[in-house]
């Protein structure tokens, strides 16, 4: 099935550094989800985004809805350890099955060394 | 409880045998999702369920999956026949009505088919 393209695969930081992620897609999506999974879990809901350029924050992490709808970044500042896990981007679409079904990346995993 | 509950956390099937993996939502939610991570992906959809209705079923790979929900609530997904490329964590996700970003999901089943 489709899955789109989030990148990096993998990161490994230093506690306290900055991280940013992203997600790319050849289909335009009216909503941008961003979701954490730690080990053993399902993925947690951490940031929606509805709107073309839209810039959210959540605490420590903002996103924000490419222009374009075909993409979004997450950015964590400050991590800490509690950070780490694979985090995922999602995107929603409109219309048939498109409002309900969701469109996973294939993860970043980020590591955080204390 | 309060989230969604999945059983068995961890099933291993002989290749040809069929499992029956369990879904209990949140109480009250009207919609029932589930989902297909195979290791190193993001989640794929399956099939979904509005109360006992199946309206979409368009992601089950083959006629050997099947999903019911026959009194709205408790869900249940039978994979017939097993092969390998079944193995996988199967994730439920429900949610309160047309809130899909509401969706919880569940810690998942992993399935390992040998």
């Amino acid at each position: 099935g489709q899955q789109l393209n989030q990148s990096p695969q993998s990161m490994f930081i230093q506690e306290g550094e900055d991280v940013s992620m992203n997600c790319t897609s050849s289909s335009i999506f009216n909503t941008w989800l961003w979701y954490k999974q730690d080990p053993g879990e399902g993925p947690v809901l951490l940031i929606a985004l509805y709107k073309a350029g839209e810039l959210t924050s959540n605490g420590r992490l903002t996103a924000q809805f490419g222009i374009t709808r075909k993409d979004s970044f997450l950015n964590i500042s400050a991590s800490i350890p509690s950070d780490v896990g694979i985090y995922f981007c999602a995107g929603r679409g409109i219309g048939g099955g498109s409002n309900y079904k969701l469109t996973f990346g294939k993860g970043t995993l980020l590591t955080v060394n204390p | 409880g309060a989230g969604v509950s999945q059983s068995p956390r961890y099933k291993v099937a002989k290749r040809g045998q069929d499992v029956a993996l369990r879904c209990d939502p949140i109480s009250g939610h009207v919609s029932l999702f589930w989902y297909q991570q195979a290791l190193g992906q993001g989640p794929e959809f399956l099939t979904y369920f509005q109360n006992e209705a199946q309206l979409d079923k368009s992601g089950l790979p083959s006629d050997r999956f099947f999903a019911e929900r026959p009194e709205g609530s408790v869900s249940t997904l039978k994979i017939q026949r097993t092969q390998q490329e079944d193995s996988a964590v199967y994730l439920c996700a429900s949610s309160l009505g047309g809130n899909y970003d509401g969706y919880t999901f569940g810690s998942g089943t992993r399935l390992t088919v040998v």
